[in-house]
């Protein structure tokens, strides 16, 4: 059974741009959610996507967005990038039955902002 | 302020030697999960705990929840350089389906 799938692993972007990441979840989980993973912050909640609604949000700001496709692929945007938007970013799967089920991470896209 | 904190930040041990990491809350928690995170890779699971006062044992790894299920403790007996990582709890809150996490253990077992 593969785990869960983010793509690209590594990504360098300038200050100003937008970036896209994408996350595939294992088959058959229908949540998806998002963490920003700083030396500093630890792991942060981005937000979570349960059959293509979001769910729940983390305190960021608006330039952090996502979405979720039929399938259970999610993607997160981040616009008009700043350098402090360097970070591991990590996608989690779970099959979101009951409030007790458990988070499978992927490898993560290391972001640099440059 | 984190809502989960953990203890200690950094620990650097022998090989061969036992250790305890802790995490703490003042909230209460349906679920609390355990993992352990390598650089640059991402957290991997090792232990959901659910019920208040409940042990879990895998191999040399002994988690235990607290009575109250606002605190958990990990304890390794005869760490190996193999369990060199950072050791990550992360809460779910009752009615909440979102993971909150501490700022982990980073752990060093020197051979």
């Amino acid at each position: 059974k593969a785990g869960v799938t983010q793509t690209p692993r590594y990504l360098i972007k300038t200050r100003g741009q937008q970036v896209t990441l994408s996350c595939s979840p294992i088959s058959g989980h229908r949540s998806v959610s998002w963490y920003q993973q700083t030396p500093g912050q630890g792991l942060q909640f981005l937000f979570e996507y349960f059959s293509e609604t979001q769910r729940n949000k983390g305190n960021f700001p608006g330039r952090f967005s996502g979405r979720q496709f039929s399938n259970s692929r999610s993607e997160m945007n981040v616009s008009t990038l700043e350098l402090g938007d360097s970070a591991l970013y990590l996608c989690a799967s779970s099959l979101a039955q009951g409030l007790n089920t458990e988070a499978f991470f992927g490898q993560g896209t290391r972001l640099t902002v440059v | 302020t984190q809502l989960l904190e953990q203890s200690p930040q950094f620990l650097s041990i022998q090989e061969g030697e036992n250790l305890t990491v802790y995490c703490n809350s003042s909230s209460v928690f349906s679920s609390l999960q355990w993992y352990r995170q390598e650089p640059g890779e991402g957290p991997v699971l090792l232990v959901t705990v659910v019920t208040g006062g409940e042990v879990k044992k895998l191999k040399r790894l002994t988690f235990q929840f607290g009575d109250a299920r606002k605190d958990s403790s990990l304890h390794i007996t005869a760490a190996q350089p193999g369990d060199t990582g950072l050791y990550l709890c992360a809460g779910r809150r009752a009615g909440s389906y979102q993971l909150t996490f501490g700022k982990g253990t980073k752990l060093s077992v020197i051979p």
